[in-house]
């Protein structure tokens, strides 16, 4: 069974620019987090999904970052316009409704704001 | 969800057991006591989790003490694989999604040979 697809892995962007991230979860899991990760800090949620709908974005500052999730499956997180201090790992997860406590992460990508 | 307190770091003897500690003294009744851990470069990994009772599954065993105030994660022979950050999580409902997980710093486990 595949695990939590994410891409891209990797990705270094000046100040200013936009930048998209992109979940697959495992097939299935009708709940999917976006995480970010600070260097040296645990994970923090930015916003959890239900199916299509965001049931928890209070983590995610709204002026920068929108996230959707349009059918339910895949999940596409936006940061327009990144700042020096977006730079982090951002997380995927995703898990089975009623299973929150058992979440399977995906690898990350690692954000560079130059 | 109470706040969990952990040693920053950890060294163990590969195939020695590893005794990673949490304190969580203002745990509340309804909630449980769940471990992750994050090997370099990749996302957290579910380990276990409990509520008052041992645990045991094929990763790792719980032990959780009678007053609930803290909680030990024992790797009974580890291994370099084991080599991770561990976090204890403390979250209300074993079930659902109300709670979200939110992850300290967690312990830095280093096993050596």
């Amino acid at each position: 069974e595949a695990g939590v697809v994410q891409s891209p892995r990797y990705k270094i962007i000046e100040k200013k620019q936009p930048v998209a991230f992109w979940c697959n979860p495992i097939s299935g899991h009708n709940t999917l987090y976006w995480y970010r990760q600070n260097l040296g800090q645990g994970p923090e949620l930015l916003i959890r999904y239900e199916n299509e709908e965001a049931v928890d974005d209070s983590q995610l500052p709204k002026d920068r970052f929108s996230a959707e999730r349009l059918k339910g499956v895949d999940s596409t997180l936006k940061i327009q316009p990144a700042e020096l201090g977006d730079s982090a790992v951002y997380l995927c997860a995703s898990s089975f409704s009623g299973r929150g406590y058992e979440q399977y992460f995906g690898p990350g990508t690692r954000l560079t704001v130059t | 969800d109470a706040k969990t307190t952990q040693p920053p770091s950890m060294d163990c003897a590969e195939g020695r057991a590893a005794n990673l500690p949490c304190n969580h003294s203002t745990i509340s009744g309804n909630e449980y006591v769940y471990w992750y851990r994050q090997i370099h470069s990749q996302g957290p990994q579910y380990i276990i989790h409990g509520l008052k009772n041992n645990e045991t599954n094929e990763m790792a065993s719980l032990i959780i003490t009678e007053d609930r105030k803290s909680s030990t994660l024992i790797l009974p022979h580890a291994t370099l694989r084991d080599t991770a950050v561990y976090y204890c999580i403390v979250r209300a409902g074993d079930t659902g999604t109300a709670s979200k997980l939110t992850f300290g710093t967690g312990t830095r486990l280093q096993v050596t040979l």
